[in-house]
């Protein structure tokens, strides 16, 4: 079974400022590394997602780096804002189009 | 209105109950997952279903059923057999087209407690 280290746990950033959370994987299957995003009581929601032959994606204030021969990628919010404040899980691939998901990061944003 | 529906939003148990945790979607998506979520802890698989009148138990099956009779509808039973059922229980279903062919996304939940 695939496993994925997920760090930090929580994270408390002021407004404005980066928040970055990373993930480690073991192995991958097929071609697809995620992001969620979930508010409290919500379901997880795609935010961005990755090929790993791609060093970078940006979306808006999201970037993922990804490193493969580190088997690490990680996400970076920029200008951090209060309606970032959720908790996001990475996610890598395993056989038969399954995910592995990491333990979650709280991240709070102070204004 | 098209998505992922869950069913009841909050559902309470007694022990010994088996309750059934609803799954509907209009996505035509034809695979769909459900998942357990524990407080700090990711998301874990219950069951998953490639296909209609097919289905493959996930990493923590045990105390769990499901069906897949409709492409539409992936029910969840949690059985007595289940020792600790309290937790949020989540529906995925997954895309195979999109941006990367195989996207997951999730429905609402459901938030079960044992009483």
């Amino acid at each position: 079974q695939q496993q994925v280290k997920q760090s930090p746990q929580s994270l408390i950033v002021q407004k404005g400022g980066i928040s970055i959370i990373n993930c480690a994987y073991e192995n991958t299957a097929f071609d697809y590394f995620p992001w969620y995003q979930q508010f409290p009581g919500k379901g997880p929601a795609l935010l961005i997602a990755i090929r790993p032959d791609v060093s970078e994606k940006k979306e808006g204030r999201f970037t993922i780096s990804f490193n493969k021969s580190a088997k690490q990628f990680s996400l970076h919010i920029m200008d951090s804002q209060p309606g970032d404040s959720a908790t996001y899980f990475c996610a890598a691939p395993r056989a038969d189009y399954k995910l592995s998901f990491g333990a979650g990061t709280t991240v709070t944003v102070r204004a | 209105d098209g998505g992922i529906t869950q069913s009841p939003k909050y559902l309470f148990r007694k022990e010994g109950q088996n309750v059934t945790l609803s799954c509907e979607q209009n996505l035509n998506h034809d695979a769909m997952y459900w998942y357990r979520q524990d407080p700090g802890q990711g998301l874990r698989l219950i069951y998953y279903s490639q296909i209609v009148n097919d289905f493959q138990k996930g990493d923590i099956a045990e105390g769990y059923s499901v069906s897949r009779e409709k492409k539409e509808s992936f029910p969840l039973t949690v059985t007595s057999a289940q020792k600790n059922p309290t937790a949020f229980y989540l529906c995925a279903t997954r895309t195979s087209g999109g941006n990367f062919g195989n996207e997951q996304f999730f429905g609402p939940g459901t938030r079960l407690t044992v009483l």
